[in-house]
């Protein structure tokens, strides 16, 4: 079955820090560029960062910048985000997508973030 | 604030067409195709067009897109019950080096 499951979220600090993953299934993974997108409670949904074939270009939103890093393991079928330095505005939904602006685009379910104290 | 403008809602009733703008600048859907996710509540997104005006495989053809210079919309003809849901476009701005979607329309069935 093609499908996108991520893990990893819970409950963290302000300041703290959390590996959130994503596991492909179902497809050849290192053919797509990857994503990750958030929605915070309440709020509509937030591109995040994006990750190339290869891992060799990355982007992200400016309020992430410095605090956020994703990656990817082809080997591995799994891509990744390192999320550190959290704010209680990072509180989020986070979903892993496949081709966000493609035909082929797929998200997963989705795994919550909460930054509290 | 979003860099792309949504209207917050909009509604029709059943068979009734409904659309939604997006507007934004030379940076994003004046240089980028525009893409439009239909998101309902307890569920992942997914995308409904791409490329401006095309439709992935297995969306209805009563969904449509269009764009012009610096602004796009969706029109959903023929409203249905099941198409009550949020709906956010998206383009990549190359000013921001970003992927930036819109501030989201809950579309509302009377």
């Amino acid at each position: 079955e093609v499908q996108l499951v991520e893990s990893g979220g819970g409950l963290v600090q302000p300041g703290g820090s959390l590996r959130l993953s994503c596991a492909a299934s179902g497809f050849t993974f290192s053919n797509y560029w990857m994503s990750w997108v958030r929605q915070a409670p309440g709020k509509g949904l937030e591109w995040v960062a994006n990750i190339d074939q290869d891992g060799s270009q990355k982007y992200y939103v400016d309020s992430v910048k410095g605090r956020f890093t994703i990656s990817r393991d082809n080997a591995e079928n799994s891509v990744s985000l390192q999320v550190s330095s959290l704010r209680d505005e990072d509180t989020a939904v986070y979903y892993c997508v496949r081709s966000i602006g493609l035909s082929t685009s797929l998200w997963g379910q989705g795994t919550p973030l909460t930054v509290s104290s | 604030q979003s860099v792309l403008t949504q209207p917050p809602s909009a509604s029709g009733t059943p068979g009734q067409r409904v659309t939604i703008s997006c507007s934004g600048s030379t940076s994003n859907i004046g240089s980028n195709p525009v893409n439009w996710y239909q998101h309902l509540p307890g569920t992942a997104p997914k995308i409904i067009i791409y490329g401006n005006d095309q439709r992935p495989s297995g969306v209805p053809d009563r969904f449509s897109g269009s764009k012009s210079d610096t602004s796009a919309s969706l029109a959903i003809s023929g409203l249905q019950s099941e198409d009550e849901a949020d709906y956010y476009c998206a383009a990549w701005d190359n000013s921001l080096s970003a992927y930036v979607f819109g501030s989201g329309t809950n579309v509302i069935g009377l």
